[in-house]
């Protein structure tokens, strides 16, 4: 167990449809990061927060935002759903420097 | 930009067999190097890191070399188990960022 959370664990969708995905850290991590894996893009960098700010973007698409909260969990909201989106999302966090510790993954179907 | 090379899979062994899975990135600066393993249905877990060239990483039997000459961090292990079946991805994170940058993933399979 990593001590990051994500829920819900499994999510069924419509196309067009918005969802949101939920992640609190591990106790004392300030930085949060969602990574996409699916089968023709394998894992990628989406974004990341540092205390509730934007750090870093990376192939993450206007469809789709994030944010942190005080409290430090994190949530990433996808909208206007497409088939293509189906895939397994990551969450990981870390406070020491380069040391990521990943969620046990949220998976999206879109129907 | 980043990128991350390995081997594609699926790697079949038999029990007790030498496991190497190569690894080659091309980066900026002075990437950190990373090994995650993903078993079935479960998240990632970091198997091992190295974050500076000649660095060796190891955990739980896994070893791997930071080689900047080569570019290269490729992951051994000298008696797999049933259990070591999962999907390996190398990974690097460079100063700039310290998001990760995956390489493809290796299914490696381990039969008894």
């Amino acid at each position: 167990d990593s001590g990051v959370t994500q829920t819900p664990k499994h999510l069924i969708t419509a196309t067009g449809q918005r969802v949101t995905l939920r992640c609190s850290p591990r106790s004392g991590d300030l930085s949060v990061y969602w990574y996409q894996q699916s089968l023709d893009q394998g894992l990628q960098f989406l974004i990341q927060y540092y205390n509730g700010e934007e750090r870093a973007k990376g192939n993450i698409l206007e469809r789709f935002s994030a944010q942190q909260f005080p409290d430090l969990h994190s949530e990433l909201n996808l909208s206007s759903l497409e088939l293509g989106d189906s895939a397994l999302y990551f969450c990981a966090s870390s406070v020491v420097y380069n040391e990521q510790f990943f969620g046990p993954g949220t998976r999206l179907t879109v129907l | 930009g980043n990128s991350v090379t390995q081997m594609e899979g699926p790697v079949t062994l038999s029990e007790e067999a030498f496991l190497t899975i190569n690894c080659t990135y091309t980066a900026t600066g002075y990437p950190s190097l990373f090994w995650y393993v993903q078993y079935p249905g479960e998240g990632l877990q970091l198997l091992l890191k190295a974050t500076k060239a000649d660095d060796k990483g190891s955990n739980k039997g896994f070893e791997a070399t930071y080689r900047k000459e080569t570019t290269s961090f490729h992951l051994e292990k000298g008696s797999v188990q049933v259990s070591d079946s999962a999907v390996y991805f190398c990974a690097l994170s460079s100063n700039a960022g310290n998001m990760l940058t995956f390489g493809g993933g290796t299914r490696l399979m381990v039969k008894p």
